[in-house]
């Protein structure tokens, strides 16, 4: 079965500065991976996706994320953050008509 | 274009009621799935429909359940409501056939409070 691991709860974060946000999967085939946001009180909101290709995937909002075989992770990144990407962040892996979703990364953005 | 649309958008039931939660999915959008999102077990699968057909099924047990409608439109209904099924449900759908490859687009969800 495949399953999500998001090892961060929480990460604060100044605005301009860089976030990384990690992701570790496990599937047996190749995976199909998924990067959603949350802003409170709201639905998720799809920011990028990875089924083949290129490793680097680029995303809306100015997103990027790069996935690694050898390291089964898929982990998120922006160079600059802003005020606006204070929100939950969710890694999903697809498979069998469903997303199996990690834990989910709650981003504080300091002025 | 409208976006995947579920009604109610809040909701408060009593214990060992019923309740049917409603999703509109976008319009050509024949895939929708229905996930439960809670605080304690996250985001969790319920079910996935493809032309009125249920696909998949989440470990939940037989009090919920599902049907899509042969416009795309769904409904999932929780039988005997209880306090732990107080949480955000959330529908989801896509265009193509294999969502799970192609990515979903998520409605905003409907509140469920038991009390």
């Amino acid at each position: 079965a495949q399953s999500v691991t998001q090892p961060d709860i929480h990460i604060t974060v100044s605005e301009g500065a860089s976030l990384e946000l990690r992701c570790n999967y496990s599937y047996g085939a190749t995976p199909y991976l998924f990067w959603y946001v949350q802003s409170p009180g709201q639905g998720l909101q799809l920011l990028l996706k990875y089924f083949s290709g290129d490793t680097l995937v680029q995303g809306i909002k100015g997103f990027e994320a790069e996935f690694k075989r050898s390291q089964s992770s898929f982990n998120l990144r922006k160079p600059s953050v802003h005020w606006s990407d204070a929100a939950e962040y969710f890694c999903a892996v697809g498979a069998n008509y469903k997303l199996s979703f990690g834990a989910g990364t709650t981003v504080t953005v300091r002025a | 274009k409208a976006g995947v649309t579920q009604t109610p958008r809040y909701l408060i039931k009593t214990r060992g009621q019923q309740v049917t939660l409603s999703c509109s999915p976008i319009s050509g959008h024949r895939s929708v799935s229905w996930y439960q999102q809670t605080p304690g077990q996250g985001l969790q699968f319920l079910f996935e429909y493809f032309s009125e057909t249920q696909r998949n099924k989440g470990n939940f047990p037989g009090r919920f359940s599902g049907r899509q409608f042969s416009n795309s439109r769904s409904e999932m209904n929780v039988s005997t409501l209880e306090l732990g099924d107080s949480a955000l449900y959330l529908c989801a759908s896509s265009p193509k056939p294999k969502g799970d490859l192609y990515g979903y687009t998520f409605g905003s969800g409907t509140r469920l409070t038991v009390v």
